[in-house]
């Protein structure tokens, strides 16, 4: 079974960048699998951020930006703000019967 | 704009069949390229996809629960609802529904969600 990975949590400046990766156990180039991002804050529901790899969604800032890293997709955040803490899953279309699969989700945390 | 409001139980006993409604606005299953999808998530843990229901009636489900989950639609009552079987206290979290982006008008492919529900909150206890 095909999973997939984030790295479990980061953290960051106020004002600095960070990159979340998110990739496919199979070693698969997880661009090829419409990569999509989305943040979520507790209590909260998710938020898209990303799709097909580097489309920031409608009202999402520009500071959130997608790309691929090697064979993986990645999430930059560039000039981080405090409200930018919170979890952010990765999602992988896998195929039409397989269809989405989630990450185990990146906590960032801005200190 | 689309909105989308999940409903349903609160509290679930073990062994039953959770039924939840998704009640959506601002499109229409009648239009090639919609879908909407359940997605869950147990407390303080990782989001999960459960079921999609595509515009021309085709469903798809998480292999690991397929044999407990049901997807259909009421395009006319623009209600999505979801039944899971056998609950267990495993099944406890939050249920979203959401909006997939499948196509475009312009026939680009995409494959993410798009707009979420607030989410339904499900525990399940005896």
């Amino acid at each position: 079974q095909t999973v997939v990975t984030q790295e479990p949590s980061v953290s960051v400046s106020p004002g600095g960048t960070v990159t979340l990766t998110c990739g496919l156990t199979s070693g698969s180039d997880a661009s090829d699998y419409y990569p999509s991002w989305y943040q979520q804050t507790p209590g909260r529901p998710p938020r898209t951020l990303i799709y097909n790899i580097n489309f920031r969604s409608s009202g999402v800032p520009d500071r959130f930006s997608g790309s691929v890293v090697g064979n993986k997709a990645a999430l930059t955040i560039t000039g981080a703000q405090a409200d930018d803490e919170g979890d952010y899953f990765c999602v992988l279309h896998l195929g039409r019967d397989t269809s989405f699969v989630f990450g185990p989700g990146t906590t960032v945390t801005v200190l | 704009q689309i909105t989308l409001k999940e409903s349903g139980p609160a509290l679930v006993k073990p062994k039953e069949t959770l039924t939840l409604t998704c009640t959506h606005s601002g499109f229409h299953f009648g239009t090639s390229g919609v879908a909407v999808g359940w997605v869950r998530q147990p407390p303080g843990k990782a989001l999960e996809w459960l079921a999609l229901i595509f515009w021309d009636g085709d469903e798809r489900y998480n292999p690991s629960l397929t044999d407990r989950l049901s997807i259909s639609k009421d395009s006319s009552k623009k209600q999505v609802v979801l039944r899971l079987t056998d609950m267990e206290s495993a099944d406890t979290g939050t249920y979203f529904c959401a909006h997939l982006n499948w196509y475009d008008s312009t026939g680009t492919h995409h494959r993410f969600f798009d707009a979420w529900g607030q989410g339904a909150r499900v525990t399940v206890s005896s």
